[in-house]
């Protein structure tokens, strides 16, 4: 398996505050995608990486939302200033490379109030 | 419209009973399809990969039509411990390298 280590695992905080979210893969992979899950939306794509680059952001919602790899082993999501509408998991996973099976991390649960 | 396409269910079913899932999706372009299982606050895992030719692993069939674009999940024998939300996913790209978009997962409910 690939492993793959979410933090924080849950995070509550105020309308405009920073959020950061962190993604640990732990072994290797090529792809790297950021998900955000609502009851309303489901599963959305946010961005996805190939070799450290990001390939497809499109799904970002907006300017408050970026995106880093800097390497293989390290991935952050930013949402600043964060907004009651951005309360949702967010998911990490890794695509093995062989398979094209994707491992996701826990998850972290956002809430903004 | 959305890329990819469930009926959210819920679909509530006896043990033993036969039930099966449809998807849909949009893009022709999309080359890999896939079947995750979410159990509730837990992160999705893969049920099964679905093949051209249609694939089976156990009590579970996946089935492709590219003429149509859907694919379809057929679970017989349903067990207590099915109940989870069964989400479909298309691969817009190649294999290792292509975009992964989800379904919003249709739920199952199985009782006793």
């Amino acid at each position: 398996d690939a492993g793959v280590i979410q933090s924080p695992r849950h995070e509550v905080t105020e309308m405009g505050q920073e959020v950061t979210l962190r993604c640990k893969p732990i072994s290797g992979h090529n792809s790297l995608f950021w998900y955000r899950q609502t009851m309303m939306r489901g599963l959305e794509l946010l961005i996805y990486f190939n070799n450290n680059v990001p390939i497809d952001d499109s799904g970002m919602p907006e300017d408050r939302f970026s995106a880093k790899m800097p390497n293989a082993s390290f991935s952050t999501l930013k949402i600043q200033p964060s907004e009651p509408r951005d309360s949702a998991v967010y998911f990490c996973a890794l695509r093995d490379h062989y398979t094209g099976e994707l491992f996701f991390g826990e998850g972290s649960r956002l809430t903004v109030l | 419209r959305k890329e990819v396409e469930q009926d959210p269910g819920p679909f509530n079913v006896p043990e033993g009973a036969t039930v099966a899932f449809n998807c849909t999706y949009s893009n022709s372009a999309s080359q890999s399809f896939f079947w995750y299982r979410q159990d509730c606050r837990k992160e999705p895992k893969l049920l099964m990969s679905v093949y051209s030719s249609g694939n089976e692993d156990g009590r579970f069939t996946a089935q492709l039509n590219r003429a149509s674009q859907y694919i379809s999940l057929l679970i017989r024998d349903s067990k207590l411990s099915d109940s989870a939300t069964y989400l479909c996913v298309v691969n817009r790209g190649s294999s290792n390298t292509g975009k992964l978009i989800f379904g919003q997962g249709t739920t199952l409910q199985v009782k006793p």
